[in-house]
């Protein structure tokens, strides 16, 4: 089946520092893919979807500038955390859907997530 | 924005037991998803459903689509230990954009 890989699973940086997490969709090109933040024991919320070579849509109340989303490649989006501040420590996780491989356009996959915790 | 309302929250079940959870929201969506997800891990897909109306199963997992388009359900059948974990649901438009509800948390007592 479709594997989308996540990397780091674990980070950890001062304040202030940025850190990069790395979603890479292994057997598939991935059209688009979706990066949630989820706090402890809630619920996942997206945070923005990116499609392969355009600007990333961010959903509402989050920064763009604090959370950048590069989708330069059909297998391979960045979420780089700007600054980090320990507010940001959260587990992120991506996902992706896209055509070829295993999966069809209507498959979606997630990345096995990245714990961020902000000193 | 949508909102999806999942429940129960948490169950404690003895093993071998059946297990149910469902999820209602105020807006239609194309698809429904049911997820589970384990400690410091990313969700992994137990059921997807694209039609209202569609029962699908995955070996003790059986899920619905409800025919309103606005609700889903879940069930395990003879639950087992390794059931345990936080299920989620998810509504999805065309373009997989998913709403997520907050999550049962399942433990099951050997």
């Amino acid at each position: 089946g479709a594997v989308v890989s996540q990397h780091p699973s674990r980070v950890i940086c001062k304040s202030g520092t940025s850190v990069k997490i790395e979603c890479r969709s292994l057997d598939f090109q991935a059209t688009t893919m979706f990066w949630y933040r989820q706090f402890p024991k809630q619920s996942l919320m997206l945070m923005a979807t990116s499609n392969e070579g355009s600007k990333a849509t961010y959903e509402q109340g989050v920064e763009k500038d604090k959370f950048l989303i590069n989708h330069a490649s059909l297998t391979l989006s960045t979420l780089t955390v700007t600054s980090a501040h320990p507010e940001d420590s959260s587990f992120y996780i991506c996902s992706a859907s896209g055509t070829g491989g295993s999966p069809t356009n209507e498959k979606l996959f997630f990345g096995s997530g990245t714990q961020l915790s902000v000193l | 924005g949508q909102q999806l309302n999942q429940s129960p929250q948490s169950m404690f079940i003895q093993e071998g037991e059946d297990v149910s959870m469902n999820c209602t929201s105020s807006s239609i969506f194309n698809t429904w998803l049911w997820y589970k997800q384990e400690p410091g891990e990313g969700p992994v897909l137990l059921i997807a459903l694209y039609k209202a109306g569609e029962l699908t199963s995955n070996g003790r997992l059986t899920a619905q689509f409800g025919i309103t388009r606005k609700d889903s359900f879940l069930n395990i059948s003879a639950s087992i230990p390794s059931d345990v974990g936080i299920y989620f649901c998810a509504g999805g438009g065309s373009n997989y954009k998913l709403t997520f509800g907050k999550g049962t948390l399942l433990t099951v007592n050997p």
